[in-house]
C-alpha cells in the first residue's frame, strides 16, 4: 500500500529557533500534500493544502509567515514553524493524496521549551 | 462559525454488533464531509469522503451518510470487530468559506 513517511517523529526546540518537518510519499507522486495540527486532548486542524509547484493554500486563521510550507517535488512536503514558540508545541500531522485516496503519515510531535 | 459535533465521545459495543456514529455540523453549506480513523501510535486512515451532492458512500462494512437539510452524517459500521476500536472522526468542508473543521471524535472500543 501506499506509504507517507513524516520525518521526525518527534522534535524538542528552544523558543526563537525554527523547526522544519518533512513528508514523503515512498511509493507513488503526490500532487497534493495536507499538512494537519492536533492539540492536545482537542480535535484536528487543517493548516494548508500545497499542490506541487505552487504556493501553498493555507486555511483561515492559519498564519503563512509562521507555517513556511514547501512542496518542491511530487514525493516531498516540507512545514517549517519558523520562530517557534512554547503555543507551537502540538502534533503536526501530513498527508498525501493519491488515487484520490488521503494517505497519512504517522505525525510529528513539537515541543518548544 | 462552523460547529461540528460528534456524539457520544466514546462507545462501548460488544464484538458482532452494528452501530451508528454521529457527526453533526451547524452550516448546511458544504462541500463535502470526510470520516476518519485515528489508532493511537499508528496515526490516522481516511475512511470516506462524501461530496455535498451525494447522500452515503460505502466502504467494506462502512457506510457513511450525508443529510445536508438536518445537519447530519452517519458513520454506519456493521458486524464490528475488536480491530475497529479506534476514535472516529468526522470533518466538514465549508463550501463558502473554504474551510474545514472537524470534531472532537467518537472514541469506539470494540469489546472481543
Amino acid at each position: 500500500g501506499a506509504v507517507v513517511s513524516q520525518h521526525p517523529s518527534r522534535v524538542i526546540c528552544k523558543s526563537g529557533t525554527s523547526v522544519k518537518i518533512e513528508c514523503r510519499s515512498l511509493d507513488f507522486q503526490a500532487t497534493t500534500m495536507f499538512w494537519y495540527r492536533q492539540f492536545p486532548k482537542q480535535s484536528l486542524m487543517l493548516m494548508a493544502t500545497s499542490n506541487e509547484g505552487s504556493k501553498a493554500t493555507y486555511e483561515q486563521g492559519v498564519e503563512k509567515d509562521k507555517f513556511l510550507i514547501n512542496h518542491a517535488s511530487l514525493t516531498l512536503s516540507t512545514l517549517t514553524v519558523t520562530s517557534a514558540h512554547p503555543e507551537d508545541s502540538s502534533f503536526y500531522i501530513c498527508s498525501a493524496k493519491w488515487q484520490n485516496i488521503q494517505y497519512f503519515g504517522a505525525g510529528t510531535r513539537l515541543s518548544v521549551l | 462559525k462552523q460547529e461540528v459535533t460528534q456524539i457520544p465521545a466514546a462507545l462501548s459495543v460488544p464484538e458482532g454488533e452494528n452501530l451508528v456514529l454521529n457527526c453533526s455540523f451547524t452550516d448546511s453549506a458544504i462541500y463535502n464531509l470526510q470520516w476518519f480513523r485515528q489508532d493511537p501510535g499508528k496515526g490516522l486512515t481516511s475512511l470516506l469522503l462524501i461530496q455535498s451532492s451525494q447522500r452515503e458512500q460505502t466502504s467494506g462494512r462502512l457506510n457513511a451518510s450525508l443529510d445536508k437539510s438536518s445537519g447530519r452524517s452517519t458513520l454506519y459500521i456493521a458486524a464490528s470487530q475488536p480491530g475497529d476500536s479506534a476514535t472516529y472522526l468526522c470533518a466538514m468542508r465549508d463550501a463558502n468559506a473554504g474551510k474545514s473543521t472537524f470534531g472532537d471524535g467518537t472514541t469506539l472500543t470494540v469489546k472481543p
